[in-house]
């Protein structure tokens, strides 16, 4: 593989149930990031990581979580989900925090019911 | 607060020029990034400003003014796989993007 691969590509997901969204980077970007996209809104920022080991909350984590036990695996979890959690989820690397460019993997699209 | 504004949709003519404005208020400024998303993708990076002035690449040029808190995306020669959302980001003093709702582009014959 070469970029960045998201699972499920979609998912419908009862209200009250776990789910976990998975992401793989193969190009060995130290900085990773967690976003969501609703219709006539803005991509917002979830969570983020600077590098393996560290994660930072960001515009909108309440009901979300990540782990960053590795460079490649940045792992998205609603510990029980509501219905306003339905979004399309992207998950984004770039080389370094800062200025560097974000690249898109190509996102989960959940239903909450 | 920290916003991004720019249209929400514009129509133009396959062949013809079309400019895409972006107005921003943020706290503090990194850069300002344009990206391209087809319908159902994801984003894909089109252009990075820091400095004042306008940065070409090919079919697409893009132009910021820092004072004025602006920055425009001018795409020429328009095709029809123009027909896409253009989404304009700027990176805040936190090095965070703050995303605009973006605009979409319709291209017609």
């Amino acid at each position: 593989i070469a970029g960045i691969t998201q699972a499920p590509t979609s998912q419908i997901l009862a209200a009250g149930r776990r789910m976990t969204l998975r992401c793989t980077q193969d190009m060995r970007h130290n900085a990773m990031y967690w976003y969501r996209q609703d219709l006539g809104l803005g991509l917002r920022l979830i969570h983020y990581s600077n590098t393996a080991g560290t994660t930072g909350k960001g515009e909108v984590p309440d009901g979300y979580s990540v782990s960053r036990a590795n460079t490649d695996d940045f792992p998205l979890t609603l510990a029980s989900a509501v219905p306003s959690q339905t979004s399309v989820y992207f998950c984004a690397s770039s080389p370094a925090a800062g200025t560097d460019t974000q690249y898109f993997g190509p996102g989960t699209r959940l239903t909450v019911l | 607060g920290q916003n991004i504004d720019q249209p929400t949709e514009m129509t133009a003519t396959e062949g013809a020029i079309v400019q895409i404005n972006c107005t921003y208020q943020t706290s503090g400024f990194n850069g300002l990034f344009w990206y391209q998303q087809h319908a159902g993708e994801a984003p894909t990076f089109l252009s990075y400003n820091v400095l004042d002035g306008l940065e070409e690449k090919g079919r697409f040029s893009s132009f910021l003014s820092r004072s004025k808190g602006y920055s425009y995306l001018l795409l020429k020669e328009l095709q029809m796989k123009d027909s896409a959302s253009y989404l304009c980001a700027v990176m805040d003093s936190n090095y965070q993007l703050i995303w605009g709702a973006g605009t979409k582009l319709i291209i017609k014959p």
